[in-house]
């Protein structure tokens, strides 16, 4: 079955950047659109973007200058970071999968998420 | 961006009862809506896609309707397991948002 583990620091200082890893496994990483999402601590979800094993990702403008997502298909894995964080930044980061309900000719990045990862908590603290 | 608030932010039900859940947008976003569920320490799940479409393994209990901007999920009769926290998100535009949750409690 499909399944995806995040990892990473847990603790990041202010300003440094912030990196996480999502290892899939039970999927091709060639096949689907991948994407982050962030949950701070008693707030809800809010997305941070996508990426694919081609063409550019997609952010969210309110992280835009700061997060970079990329993937590596030898590893079947994709990653996340963020720049100069600050403690805004604390959060349950999640790594998810782009489900594909309509068929290979109408697969899209909007598509809801399928498959999620347990979720790794970052601070981000002194 | 397109706000999703959902309401009531918190239901005291026991089972066997009926869940009904809010969602409302702040602009149309068609039928272009999902519902997932949460619980602590867990990843999320799925549970209906473009506002009606049950996704895999979800049982009929569990029902989505709606469009436009305003959205429902139904629970017919909450077993243990449905005792959790649901977030409605939006595909209409960029970037996707989510709502802000509603904790379904055991009364």
């Amino acid at each position: 079955q499909v399944q995806l583990q995040e990892s990473g620091p847990g603790l990041v200082k202010p300003s440094e950047t912030l990196s996480l890893t999502c290892t899939v496994s039970g999927a091709s990483i060639s096949s689907y659109y991948w994407t982050w999402i962030r949950q701070p601590p008693g707030k809800g979800l809010e997305w941070i973007g996508y990426v694919y094993h081609v063409g550019s990702p997609n952010y969210n403008p309110s992280l835009k200058s700061r997060v970079t997502m990329s993937v590596d298909t030898s590893r079947n894995e994709f990653s996340l970071k963020v720049t100069s964080v600050n403690a805004a930044d604390t959060a349950v980061y999640y790594c998810a999968r782009v489900g594909d309900y309509y068929g290979p000719w109408s697969y899209s990045p909007d598509l809801p998420f399928d498959h999620w990862g347990q979720g790794i908590p970052v601070t981000v603290s002194s | 961006e397109i706000v999703l608030t959902q309401s009531p932010a918190t239901l005291s039900l026991s089972p066997g009862e009926r869940a009904t859940l809010s969602c409302r947008a702040s602009q149309s976003v068609s039928r272009y809506l999902a519902w997932y569920q949460h619980k602590l320490g867990q990843a999320p799940r799925l549970l209906i896609y473009d506002a009606s479409k049950r996704a895999t393994g979800i049982p009929a209990r569990i029902s989505g309707s709606g469009s436009g901007t305003d959205f429902t999920l139904t629970i017919s009769s909450l077993e243990p397991e449905d005792f959790a926290v649901y977030y409605c998100q939006q595909r209409s535009d960029w970037p996707l948002t989510f709502g802000g949750g509603t904790q379904v409690e055991i009364k």
